[in-house]
């Protein structure tokens, strides 16, 4: 049973486009994330929700909104897409806020012509 | 900038040898974490490492933490081809705070 799985694994749209990103884990957990990691493997934390709460919006463009239906579900909506957006978004989730080990999916590949 | 700052950015060691990472922060810390991350694979959290913890073990892991030197070490002992993958540093600075992720070692296990 994958424990964070998100979908899909592989997306290619063109510049202008919007897209949705899903995610979600059976772990229980409480808290869950976006990060986007960079073609350098630079990993930057973008949102953060617990108990579908956000927590955490890092300086990301407001054509990102993330959505948390539920404490085990945690979306990306991406208006506008730019090329600059390229990258693979992961997302994670712990049992807790901020100090506890993170559980991630296996990413989504995000490319953008 | 970027919190955790690991060296070297790339190591190829053969089989068997024992590999040492170190990653380097430059503010005070509550935690610090490693992740591995295989190619095409999310990160996987290998150990978590207290700010009032020196050393700390997981099978063939041993992670040190040096908080007056805002330094760690990851080695990897007997290492195996299996072993090859990108090795990130963590840290955060407390509850409610986010993680911060350095740019990663890529480490190579030539069998």
């Amino acid at each position: 049973d994958t424990a964070v799985s998100q979908t899909p694994k592989y997306l290619v749209t063109q510049m202008g486009n919007d897209k949705s990103i899903k995610c979600e884990q059976n772990l229980g957990h409480d808290t869950m994330y976006w990060y986007k990691q960079d073609s350098k493997k630079f990993l930057k934390i973008m949102f953060s929700y617990n108990n579908k709460e956000l927590i955490i919006n890092e300086t990301v463009p407001n054509r990102f909104s993330p959505k948390s239906p539920d404490k085990a579900h945690l979306n990306l909506h991406i208006n506008s897409l730019e090329l600059g957006d390229s990258a693979v978004y992961f997302c994670a989730s712990s049992p807790g806020q901020g100090t506890q080990p993170q559980h991630f999916g296996d990413g989504t590949r995000l490319s953008i012509l | 900038s970027q919190q955790g700052e690991e060296d070297p950015q790339a190591l190829s060691i053969q089989e068997g040898e024992n590999a040492t990472m170190n990653c380097s922060y430059k503010t005070s810390i509550n935690n610090l974490q490693w992740y591995r991350q295989n190619s095409g694979r999310g990160l996987v959290h290998l150990i978590l490492i207290r700010s009032n913890e020196r050393e700390k073990h997981s099978g063939r892991l041993r992670v040190t933490l040096d908080t007056s030197k805002k330094s760690s070490s990851l080695l990897i002992t007997a290492s195996r081809a299996a072993d090859t993958a990108s090795y990130f540093c963590a840290t955060d600075a407390g509850a409610n705070s986010k993680l911060t992720f350095g740019k990663g070692i890529t480490l190579s296990v030539r069998p």
